[in-house]
């Protein structure tokens, strides 16, 4: 099956500084990718929409200074938090779309997330 | 606007027994509905999807979801949960055009607690 992988899977940093976190569709091309961001006990929060070769396109209220998004290859995009503060601790997971038609039509495959924590 | 309700915050169920997790969309069109489940700390996995035909879809660890258009519902059953199925469950609808294109509308989730 279709299988995205996230790097790292936790990590801690110190305030004011920058972490990115990878996300690779391993079986498959993913011309768009997808970054959410999740509190505890809530539903997923669309950051962004990665398009490969093109900018990413930001949900109202992201700042995209502070979450750079680059997708620099049909089965790579990055996020990097920049000058992190702890109030950008959160699980994010990302997504691939897969469009081969080997899965079927337009589904998203989510990574295994990633936990950030900014102490 | 789309929107995706999952009336049921928690629920809580004896292993064997059977389950529903109610599941409401609003779209402008024929939807793609989605079901994923979440364990903690990890990412969604798919269980099973909805894009057009027969309205009863089966999915992988014996779950099914039944696409009700006249109830705008996806309601996502298993005849005998077992206690390996205790996770988050969440409901998506996905956009297929315009500017929802390729995008998805999460529920809140249902948080499924399994008794022994």
């Amino acid at each position: 099956g279709a299988v995205v992988s996230q790097h790292p899977s936790w990590v801690i940093c110190k305030s004011g500084t920058s972490v990115k976190i990878e996300c690779r569709s391993l079986d498959f091309q993913a011309t768009t990718m997808f970054w959410y961001r999740q509190f505890p006990k809530q539903s997923l929060m669309l950051m962004a929409t990665s398009n490969e070769g093109s900018k990413a396109t930001y949900e109202q209220g992201v700042e995209k200074d502070k979450f750079l998004i680059n997708h620099a290859s049909l089965t790579l995009s990055t996020l990097t938090v920049t000058s992190a503060h702890p109030e950008d601790s959160s699980f994010y997971i990302c997504s691939a779309r897969d469009l081969s038609g080997r899965a079927g039509t337009d589904t998203q495959y989510f990574g295994p997330g990633t936990r950030l924590t900014v102490l | 606007a789309q929107s995706v309700t999952q009336p049921d915050i928690h629920i809580t169920v004896s292993e064997g027994a059977s389950l529903e997790l109610r599941c409401n969309y609003s779209y402008g069109a024929t939807p793609y509905l989605f079901w994923y489940v979440q364990s903690p700390g990890q990412g969604l996995q798919l269980l099973l999807k909805y894009f057009s035909g027969d309205t009863l879809v089966q999915g992988i660890k014996g779950f099914e979801a039944e696409f009700k258009r006249s109830q705008s519902s996806f309601n996502l059953r298993k005849p005998s949960v077992h206690w390996s199925d205790a996770a988050e469950y969440f409901c998506a609808v996905g956009g297929h055009r315009g500017s929802t294109l390729g995008r998805l509308y999460f529920g809140r989730g249902t948080q499924l607690t399994v008794w022994p």
